[in-house]
């Protein structure tokens, strides 16, 4: 079975450029998340999606950071203008439900770099 | 609101040896608990969840955790450390009325030789 699949690995632009994430979940999975992790923290939730539907985005900021799940299979998460602070891991996740005991698979992630 | 608390930064412990990583949480409803293993440049890799039942689990790479629930804690651990268990470890927890999954800050695990 293949795993959640990001792309780029690596990304580096400068403050106040736009940049996009991709991602592609296991097959079947309802529930996608994106979730920020700056160094030496956990994983923060951005944004949780079941299906094409977002059932979480209150830690999205929302005035620069946007998401969506295209047909509720492969997402794309946008930041735009970059702040220097949004220099982080973005991992996306995904789970065949976004409840109870269903455990989230993590791709390798996509390491920003705003300089 | 859930939460989880991981109250140590960094465990060393000598390879051979048994090792415990802390985690204690908080929620309004029953918990639903992940530990998770990060290595360097990788994303996070699911180790073993409590659901309901057997208070002890057993996870992948010989890791099992003690959910305790008087104490509202689910350390992880393992009877005989490797190097190879050298790692970022993370707990999470997912209220049964709330569907986001939250993670603690981690602890690094490090196994000397």
């Amino acid at each position: 079975e293949a795993g959640v699949a990001q792309s780029p690995r690596y990304k580096i632009i400068e403050k106040r450029q736009s940049v996009a994430f991709w991602c592609n979940p296991i097959s079947g999975h309802a529930t996608l998340y994106w979730y920020q992790q700056i160094l030496g923290q956990g994983p923060k939730l951005l944004i949780q999606f079941q299906n094409n539907g977002v059932v979480d985005d209150s830690q999205l900021p929302k005035d620069r950071f946007s998401a969506e799940r295209l047909k509720g299979v492969d997402s794309t998460l946008k930041i735009q203008p970059a702040k220097l602070e949004d220099s982080a891991v973005y991992l996306c996740a995904s789970s065949q439900l976004g409840t109870g005991g269903s455990e989230a698979f993590f791709g390798q992630g996509t390491r920003l770099t705003v300089v | 609101a859930q939460s989880v608390a991981q109250p140590e930064d960094q465990v060393n412990v000598a390879e051979g040896n048994p090792l415990t990583v802390k985690c204690t949480y908080s929620v309004s409803g029953n918990p639903y608990l992940f530990w998770y293993v990060q290595y360097p440049n990788r994303g996070l890799q699911f180790l073993l969840k409590y659901i309901t039942g057997d208070n002890l689990v057993k996870g992948s790479y010989g890791f099992e955790a003690e959910f305790n629930k008087s104490q509202t804690s689910f350390h992880l651990k393992k009877p005989s450390a490797l190097v190879s268990d050298s790692a970022l470890y993370f707990c999470a927890v997912r209220d049964d009325g709330y569907s986001t999954l939250t993670f603690g800050k981690g602890t690094m695990l490090l196994v000397s030789p």
